[in-house]
């Protein structure tokens, strides 16, 4: 079964400084991973995504992350922080499901606090 | 366009209302999902569409009706409601079913009274 641990469900930075959130994932197959943004009272927006290509993928806003099957993780980071990047992140593991659909198992969510 | 529609933005409905949800895209895509999200929750998958037909209901009471008239618009029609059905309800779509990159919507806040 796919599963996937966001290790932290507050992270708070200060603006202009590193931001790193943490993933981990399981899965019986080659997974698909995506990170997806969501600021308050709106819908979600696909940051990035790996699909078995390059291990270190770039997403919108200057957003990445690094795919590392050795240690099931699939961290998000940004070199530095802006106030706009104040959102809930969720990162999203693929599952092959049956019946010809692909069901996303969502992680419980980073709320993640950007102070000036 | 990678736009996902949905309308209204707010709905309050009482117990006893019928009321429909709507989602638009203009994408092609012809797979599409309704996801039900409370506060401080990742979104739950509630139904999927795929080729406009109900490929996947994940249990969800019969007060929750979707539909599919056309490919590019899904409805969810609400009756009879309880006010733990207030939630964020999220649309989404995507290439076809067996695509994982899911597009989505801006949601409905619904609020049941």
């Amino acid at each position: 079964a796919q599963s996937v641990t966001q290790l932290d469900s507050h992270v708070s930075v200060s603006e202009g400084t590193p931001v790193l959130l943490r993933c981990n994932y399981s899965s019986s197959y080659s997974p698909s991973l995506f990170w997806y943004v969501q600021h308050p009272n709106k819908g979600l927006q696909l940051l990035l995504k790996y699909t078995s290509a390059a291990t270190l993928v770039k997403g919108i806003n200057g957003f990445e992350a690094e795919f590392k099957k050795s240690e099931t993780s699939f961290h998000l980071t940004k070199p530095s922080a802006h106030m706009s990047d104040a959102a809930e992140y969720f990162c999203v593991v693929s599952d092959p499901g049956t019946g010809g659909y692909n069901k996303l198992i969502f992680g419980a969510g980073t709320r993640l606090a950007v102070h000036p | 366009d990678t736009e996902v529609t949905q309308t209204p933005k707010h709905l309050v409905m009482g117990m006893t209302n019928k009321k429909s949800l709507k989602c638009e895209q203009h994408m092609g895509h012809r797979a599409m999902y309704w996801y039900k999200q409370k506060a401080k929750k990742p979104p739950e998958l509630m139904f999927v569409y795929s080729y406009e037909k109900l490929s996947i209901n994940e249990s969800v009471p019969s007060r929750f009706s979707p539909e599919c008239p056309n490919s590019s618009l899904l409805n969810l029609h609400l009756h009879a409601l309880q006010p733990e059905d207030s939630a964020l309800y999220l649309c989404a779509s995507s290439q076809d079913s067996r695509t994982y990159e899911q597009y989505f919507g801006p949601g409905t806040r619904l609020t049941v009274t």
